[in-house]
């Protein structure tokens, strides 16, 4: 089990916004770890789509942001498009494993 | 660009060792990186196997710390992972990556294809 937890699945039409929740405690999220956004599609190696808690690399689009507040952050994606189905994780580091976690993975599925 | 370019046996019996390397192409080896290994099981999620710096510096999931080591070459820009012991809960896609880091880690940047790893008898 995760010691980030994400909801296993989230869905939206085509233009419709959607948000991706990442729940961590105070030895992760909560202390100040930065978090970061992947987004895998099948077969494919995951790809970095947020870096340090809302930061997009070059050629990421502008439709995905992402916030952290407390133990948690979140991944929004605006104007929903069919390529955007994939999965996504959020990952951060734990002080207290000294080691860096992923979420369990949100899939999107783009209606 | 960097690239990251990984090998090994794809195929293992159980208690055989699981020994992987991945180089760096056309990139900085060294410098305010680490190099990292993830796995992903059938039908699980990403698990974070270790991560090594090119000053040798390394750090390990804890659940796998018993059997798991890496090195690096910095002469040859390539960085390995040895996994002892392995069973079927080792099957799985490997993917080295690079760790990027300034004022914070930037997460991993960088990611190789993937090797797929099956343990079976």
């Amino acid at each position: 089990q995760s010691v980030l937890t994400q909801p296993p699945s989230v869905s939206g039409a085509p233009g419709q916004r959607v948000t991706i929740s990442c729940v961590g405690s105070r030895s992760n999220i909560g202390a100040g770890y930065e978090v970061h956004w992947y987004q895998q599609f099948q077969d494919e190696a995951p790809k970095r789509l947020i870096y340090g808690s809302s930061n997009r690399p070059s050629g990421v689009p502008d439709r995905f942001s992402a916030s952290k507040s407390g133990t948690s952050a979140s991944l929004d994606i605006a104007g929903l498009q069919a390529e955007d189905g994939a999965v996504y994780y959020c990952q951060s580091f734990d002080s207290s494993l000294s080691a860096w976690l992923f979420g369990g993975g949100t899939r999107l599925t783009v209606l | 660009q960097v690239q990251l370019q990984q090998w090994g046996a794809g195929l293992l019996k159980p208690s055989e060792t699981l020994s992987l390397t991945c180089t760096v192409h056309d990139g900085s080896f060294s410098g305010h990186h680490y190099w990292t290994w993830i796995r992903k099981s059938p039908g699980r999620g990403l698990e974070w196997v270790g991560e090594i710096h090119d000053g040798g510096r390394s750090l390990y999931n804890p659940s796998l710390k018993s059997r798991v080591s890496m090195s690096a070459d910095t002469s040859q820009s390539h960085f390995s992972l040895t996994l002892t012991s392995v069973t079927a809960a080792d099957t799985a896609v490997y993917y080295c990556a690079r760790i990027s880091y300034g004022d914070y880690f930037y997460g991993m940047d960088v990611w190789g294809p993937g090797t797929s790893v099956t343990v079976s008898s």
